[in-house]
């Protein structure tokens, strides 16, 4: 069964503009922790934020923030102020603790593109 | 500090062919882990080595090994390539289990 739901189609965002990526995730597991990775181009995954499933408050890292709703199992990316750099390939990552390892499972991705 | 290094950056073999991909972590990391990533499949965990130890693996045959060596650098080999095999090999390496990963480069392997 699929951890990691990313379902939107790939996404347009006019520079400037925040843009939110969606992601549902589904485990048993109580602890459990929650990734965003870009991917540009060059294929390198960049890490960009990380949200456990026991944090009291949504995770922020810059221009990036995390909407972690647990109760939906809703683990949201918002960038705001987009650049032309943000151009790229952005996956939820799922990480369940309770294995005791490092294993993360990815979602699909989604494909944004900011334009001038 | 410098990144988690992958090495080659891009490999083309032959079907029935062996690779072997090389990963160094960021210095003072102990954890490595392996992903494929496929257009079809996405990305698909391979596996995990801790202290020279293999602590995880993913669902692939035994055509996939790897190991870890005493300085934490690690390989993993493909034997017997297929087409399918052709995938972007991504590494990433963590200070400790459950601490975030960071991603090398990756190896881009293409199987003709």
């Amino acid at each position: 069964a699929q951890k990691i739901t990313q379902t939107q189609p790939g996404m347009f965002v006019q520079e400037k503009e925040a843009v939110t990526l969606d992601c549902t995730y589904d485990t048993s597991d109580p602890s459990y922790g929650l990734f965003w990775y870009k991917q540009p181009s060059s294929g390198e995954m960049i890490f960009l934020i990380y949200q456990g499933s026991y944090d009291q408050q949504n995770a922020t890292e810059g221009r990036y923030s995390l909407n972690f709703q647990k109760a939906r199992k809703s683990a949201n990316l918002v960038i705001s102020a987009s650049q032309l750099g943000d151009s790229a390939m952005y996956f939820c990552a799922m990480r369940e603790v309770s294995y005791g390892n490092n294993r993360l499972a990815f979602g699909k991705g989604n494909q944004v593109v900011v334009i001038p | 500090k410098a990144g988690v290094t992958q090495t080659p950056r891009y490999l083309i073999k032959t079907r029935g062919q062996q690779v072997t991909l090389s990963c160094s972590p960021i210095s003072g990391h102990r954890s490595v882990s392996w992903y494929q990533q496929t257009p079809g499949q996405g990305l698909q965990f391979l596996f995990e080595y801790f202290s020279e130890t293999q602590r995880n693996k993913g669902n692939f045959p035994g055509r996939f090994s790897g190991r870890q060596f005493s300085n934490s650098r690690s390989e993993m080999n493909v034997s017997t390539l297929e087409l399918g095999d052709s995938a972007l090999y991504l590494c990433a390496s963590s200070s400790g289990i459950q601490e975030t990963q960071y991603f090398g480069p990756g190896t881009r392997l293409l199987v003709l």
